[in-house]
Parts: C-alpha cells; sequence; structure tokens
C-alpha cells in the first residue's frame, strides 16, 4: 500500500513551547487528517483538510494541505501538559485508484510535554 | 455522541488458539474497521466492511478473519494466534460517503500471544 513518512517520531518539550510535525508521501492525496490518541483511548480526529494549499486552525491546532498534496504540516501553539499523546497523520488517496477510501497512516509522533 | 466499545481491554492468549475481538457500534454506522497499532508503524487496516455479510481485506490480512453478521458488530478473529500478532487492536465505524475520514475508534485491546 502506500506509505506515509511520519516525523519527528518524538518529541520532548517544555510547556508553553512551539511543536511542529509533518507528513510526506511519494503518492498524492485528496483528503489529509490528523488524529490525536490520549494514552488508554482511540484516536480522535482533530482536523481534516480537503483543498491543496489549504490551512485550518482547531484552537491552538494549525495544519496545512501542501500545494503538492504529497504533504501536510501541523503545528501546535503554546503546548499544555493535556497536549500529551501520540499524533497521527492520515491521507485519503484519489478516486478511482484501489486504495479510494481507505485512509493511510503515518507512524505518529509521540508528544511529551514537561510542566 | 457515537460509541464504538470493544469487549476486552486486555487480552492473554497462547500461541495457537483461536481468538475473538469484539466490536460493537451504537450509531448505526455502515462502516466498520480494524486496525493493528504497533509502535513505530502507525495504524495499518486490516480488514474492513461497508455492510452486513461483506467484507474486504485491507493492508495486512494475513493470519485474520472477520466477521459482520450484524451491522452494529464486526469481529476479528486470531484462527490460530501466533507472537507476531501480539499488538493493539483498534476498531473503527464511519458513515459512508465521499471521505471516510469521521472514523470513531473504540479504546482499544491489547493483545498479548505468549
Amino acid at each position: 500500500g502506500q506509505q506515509l513518512n511520519q516525523s519527528p517520531q518524538s518529541m520532548f518539550i517544555q510547556e508553553g513551547e512551539d511543536v511542529s510535525m509533518n507528513c510526506t508521501s511519494s503518492s498524492i492525496f485528496n483528503t489529509w487528517l490528523w488524529y490525536k490518541q490520549d494514552p488508554g483511548e482511540g484516536p480522535v480526529l482533530l482536523i481534516a483538510l480537503y483543498k491543496a494549499g489549504e490551512l485550518t486552525s482547531n484552537g491552538r491546532l494549525t495544519a496545512q494541505f501542501g500545494t503538492t498534496r504529497k504533504d501536510s504540516f501541523l503545528n501546535i501553539s503554546a503546548s499544555i501538559p493535556s497536549d500529551v499523546g501520540i499524533y497521527f497523520c492520515a491521507g485519503e488517496p484519489p478516486a478511482g485508484g484501489t486504495s479510494y477510501g481507505k485512509l493511510t497512516f503515518g507512524q505518529g509522533t509521540i508528544l511529551t510535554v514537561h510542566p | 455522541d457515537v460509541k464504538v466499545t470493544q469487549s476486552s481491554r486486555y487480552l492473554v492468549k497462547r500461541t495457537g488458539e483461536k481468538v475473538f475481538l469484539e466490536c460493537v457500534q451504537d450509531m448505526d454506522h455502515e462502516n466498520m474497521f480494524w486496525y493493528r497499532q504497533d509502535p513505530g508503524l502507525g495504524l495499518r487496516l486490516i480488514y474492513f466492511s461497508y455492510d452486513v455479510k461483506m467484507k474486504e481485506k485491507g493492508d495486512i490480512p494475513e493470519g485474520y478473519s472477520v466477521s459482520r453478521e450484524k451491522k452494529e458488530r464486526f469481529s476479528l478473529i486470531l484462527e490460530s494466534a501466533s507472537t507476531n500478532q501480539t499488538s493493539m487492536y483498534l476498531c473503527a465505524s464511519s458513515i459512508p460517503g465521499q471521505f471516510n475520514e469521521k472514523l470513531f475508534f473504540g479504546s482499544g485491546t491489547q493483545l498479548s500471544v505468549l
């Protein structure tokens, strides 16, 4: 299947710092999504992006759909302890391919926030 | 709120055992999915179902099968568990449409095969 490369794999930051993570692919995607998984829970959708170049915010979170349709970025501003968790990017391929309708997930970024 | 419930939070099984992981959703969603989550590999799709009695292979179906006899229930079956199937298993459901992004996940089942 298609591959998504998510980086960094882990981050250790101080409360109040900003965070950036990204996903890249060799294939184009029609939709880019960002999920967060709290410890002991399943992933929850944070932001969905539908158009190349789109920039969307959700509180302190901002995500962008890359203009090439092969990458996406997530930024968290002024981090707080409850931002701790695993962040996943996911992409939905274009219609017509065998993978249409199935999401491909990145490897995840483990975020630790020190008070 | 949509609720996706996985029957067990932790399971410990022996090699060769037949294992059933159960998932139930309460929002009448047509689509249901089984993923496994491994450190450094993210979430990988095992099987999915778009309707009752319908199933399709995901990216890593080997060693697994599924059953969808009722709309709300989607079971993952390990016919003969092996140690390399030790993992976190996540069930999800969604409403069909142009985008499948509205995935609602259960809390996961951590399976250990000894």
